[in-house]
């Protein structure tokens, strides 16, 4: 079955560092999506990405924060002077479509630590 | 007030039991509407979408009432295996997802 991946499992960065999060969508995939969830807390949306182009990001998106599609299989987070709070597990999705009633598929998570 | 609401738990019940799990939205424009089950430090994975007119997988039913703003998740029978995390889940009809916090199950033999 197909699935998502992400690189790494585990990130450790000292604060001020900058941090990529890899993620390969499932293959036949158009709309990609970042999540993350800080520990005992509920899962927040973060941007959704889509033709090479941002569709929707949240107010936690702010500019220390891009996304990219370098290519024809990855899509990454890219978080440029990380902070203390951005401490969390940063989850990848994809669909085959947009919409409400299209099932977004999440990857098994970043876990990024900020020191 | 939050946008989907759960309550935490956590309920802890025998094998076999039936247990119930509610949650509220606050949007009233909210447009589909999910129950995800997560597993300590993993993904979020959809069990169910959820629909006006109910839909059952299995020994899962999944309840919306619109009126009411209010969705309802039942699992019949409850295995070990059932112990997680559940996850309330609303679209507004973009591609954002609005999850809830969770509720926690934990069955015990």
């Amino acid at each position: 079955e197909p699935e998502v991946t992400q690189t790494p499992s585990h990130q450790v960065t000292q604060m001020g560092q900058e941090v990529i999060l890899r993620c390969v969508p499932i293959s036949n995939h158009l709309y990609f999506y970042w999540y993350r969830q800080i520990l005992g807390q509920k899962v927040e949306f973060l941007v959704s990405f889509y033709n090479n182009e941002i569709s929707e990001k949240s107010e936690i998106f702010d500019d220390q924060f891009s996304v990219e599609r370098p290519d024809g299989s990855n899509f990454t987070l890219k978080i440029r002077s990380t902070k203390l709070e951005d401490s969390a597990m940063y989850f990848c999705a994809s669909s085959t479509l947009a919409g409400s009633y299209n099932e977004q598929f999440f990857g098994p998570g970043t876990r990024l630590t900020v020191l | 007030r939050k946008e989907v609401e759960q309550d935490p738990g956590p309920f802890n019940v025998p094998e076999g039991a039936t247990v119930a799990f509610n949650c509220t939205y606050s949007n009233s424009a909210s447009q589909s509407f999910f129950w995800y089950r997560q597993d300590c430090r993993k993904e979020p994975k959809l069990l169910m979408s959820v629909y006006s007119s109910g839909n059952e997988d299995g020994r899962f039913t999944a309840q919306l009432n619109r009126a009411s703003q209010y969705i309802s998740l039942l699992i019949r029978d409850s295995k070990l295996s059932d112990s997680a995390t559940y996850l309330c889940v609303v679209n507004l009809g973009g591609n954002k997802l609005v999850f809830g916090a969770g509720t926690i199950l934990r069955v015990k033999s």
